[in-house]
């Protein structure tokens, strides 16, 4: 069936580190491929999005490449704030059903 | 601004009560989603919903029930609380048909349930 890894956090970093957070997934045909943000006390908000192969996502500063070769949609950007500080998860659908195959997710702490 | 409203945000409430959880969108949204995510932060589906009158069960097996009467709403039921079912629970909707395959989800922001 498919599935989705992520690498384990916590990731703590400093601010205006570079930031990547892996993500691989296991699936048949070619499925869409999601970064979900969750903020302390919220719901999860679509960080970015990635349909089909060497597609690229970008939002906020953050980008993620649909890499089909390798069946992975790394996380990364080049100098997180204090406010990225969140869970970040990565996520694949496949098909009509639009069900959604999320990793554990990785909790990211940025400090001053 | 979410456009997908959870109600209540939090409740703490005795063992044995009978509990809905409300999900409301406005988007017009046809399918619907409920997710139970463990303190560890994983997600579980536990019910979707295609459409009005539509509801199944998700991977996650679960002891509430849904029901889907009107296209902008998508209760959650637990007949009688246990303490196992203390949890973040989230609703999510997207949009779905010809042209539009995988859209993503739009979550609410939750409620956290906590059952004494």
């Amino acid at each position: 069936g498919n599935s989705v890894t992520q690498m384990e956090g916590p990731v703590t970093l400093s601010e205006e580190a570079f930031l990547t957070i892996n993500c691989t997934y296991t699936a048949t045909g070619y499925p869409s491929l999601f970064w979900y943000v969750q903020y302390p006390g919220e719901g999860l908000q679509l960080l970015l999005k990635a349909t089909k192969a060497d597609d690229k996502g970008s939002n906020k500063g953050f980008e993620a490449t649909y890499r089909k070769e390798t069946t992975s949609f790394h996380l990364e950007k080049g100098s997180v704030q204090v406010s990225d500080s969140a869970v970040y998860f990565c996520a694949l659908s496949q098909g009509g059903s639009e069900k959604l195959v999320f990793g554990k997710g990785t909790k990211l702490t940025v400090n001053p | 601004e979410a456009d997908i409203y959870q109600t209540p945000r939090y409740l703490v409430i005795g063992t044995g009560k009978k509990i809905t959880l409300e999900c409301s969108q406005t988007m017009g949204h046809d399918k619907m989603y409920w997710y139970q995510q463990d303190p560890g932060m994983e997600l579980h589906l536990i019910h979707y919903s295609y459409g009005v009158n539509s509801t199944e069960k998700g991977d996650l097996s679960s002891e509430s029930t849904v029901s889907r009467i009107r296209t902008e709403h998508f209760p959650l039921t637990l007949e009688s609380a246990r303490p196992s079912h203390t949890s973040q629970y989230l609703c999510a909707s997207s949009e779905y048909g010809q042209g539009v395959r995988n859209q993503p989800q739009h979550f609410g922001d939750g409620t956290r349930l906590s059952i004494l």
